[in-house]
């Protein structure tokens, strides 16, 4: 199965520097990776996702970027707020159907202002 | 649209007591998932649905974990006898096929 390991597990920065959260598969069969945001006491919410068929896409200030060669995929983060603290999650699908994904261990930002 | 509903939101029981926990999906979505969420081990997949079957309940910790979706806009996690270990955060999650997954706010457990 897909197996998705996350870094770092915890990032602290200061208000208006950029954050970059990574993540690696194992399964050369994922094709479609989504970056959740979970807030305190709420269930994690879709910020942004891509597809295997570009490298970037970019949703004001976050932007995820695949390079599928190395299995990896990062989300960055420009301009944080401290709003954007949360906890965040990459996940990857693996070779499944129905919609299964495999998520990773999950990355505590914290923007101080 | 409303988004995953989930009750309780809350729930406190006493160890030995039978814990039911509810889903209701979005509409149109024929897939359904059941995570645990605790500070060790993250967030685990439980079981998943699509069409109401069962596809995959590896996840599910041990006998006393069992789930039921008798139809496209319910489904039941029930722990039956509860233990204090089982004291976690349950989510559901729904997608229409291999699409988005949509969390629900979650179901906070603690078992006394």
């Amino acid at each position: 199965g897909e197996n998705v390991e996350q870094h770092p597990s915890t990032l602290s920065v200061q208000e208006g520097d950029s954050a970059v959260i990574k993540c690696t598969y194992s399964d050369s069969a994922s094709n479609y990776f989504p970056w959740y945001k979970q807030e305190l006491g709420k269930g994690p919410q879709l910020i942004i996702d891509i597809r295997s068929n570009v490298g970037e896409k970019k949703d004001q200030r976050i932007a995820v970027t695949l390079n599928k060669t190395a299995k990896h995929f990062s989300l960055h983060i420009t301009e944080t707020q401290p709003e954007d603290s949360a906890v965040y999650f990459c996940a990857a699908p693996g070779g499944t159907s129905y919609g299964k994904l495999t998520f990773g261990q999950g990355t505590i930002l914290t923007v101080h202002p | 649209d409303a988004g995953v509903i989930q009750s309780p939101r809350h729930e406190v029981t006493e160890m030995g007591q039978e814990v039911t926990l509810r889903c209701k999906p979005i509409s149109g979505h024929n897939s359904l998932f059941w995570y645990r969420q605790t500070m060790m081990r993250g967030l685990e997949l439980l079981i998943y649905f699509n069409n109401n079957v069962p596809i995959d309940d590896s996840g599910m910790p041990e006998d006393r974990f069992s789930a039921k979706m008798p139809n496209a806009s319910f489904s039941t996690l029930k722990i039956q006898p509860s233990e204090p270990r089982d004291s976690a955060v349950y989510f559901c999650a729904s997608s229409r096929g291999v699409e988005t997954q949509y969390f629900g706010p979650g179901t906070r457990l603690l078992v006394l």
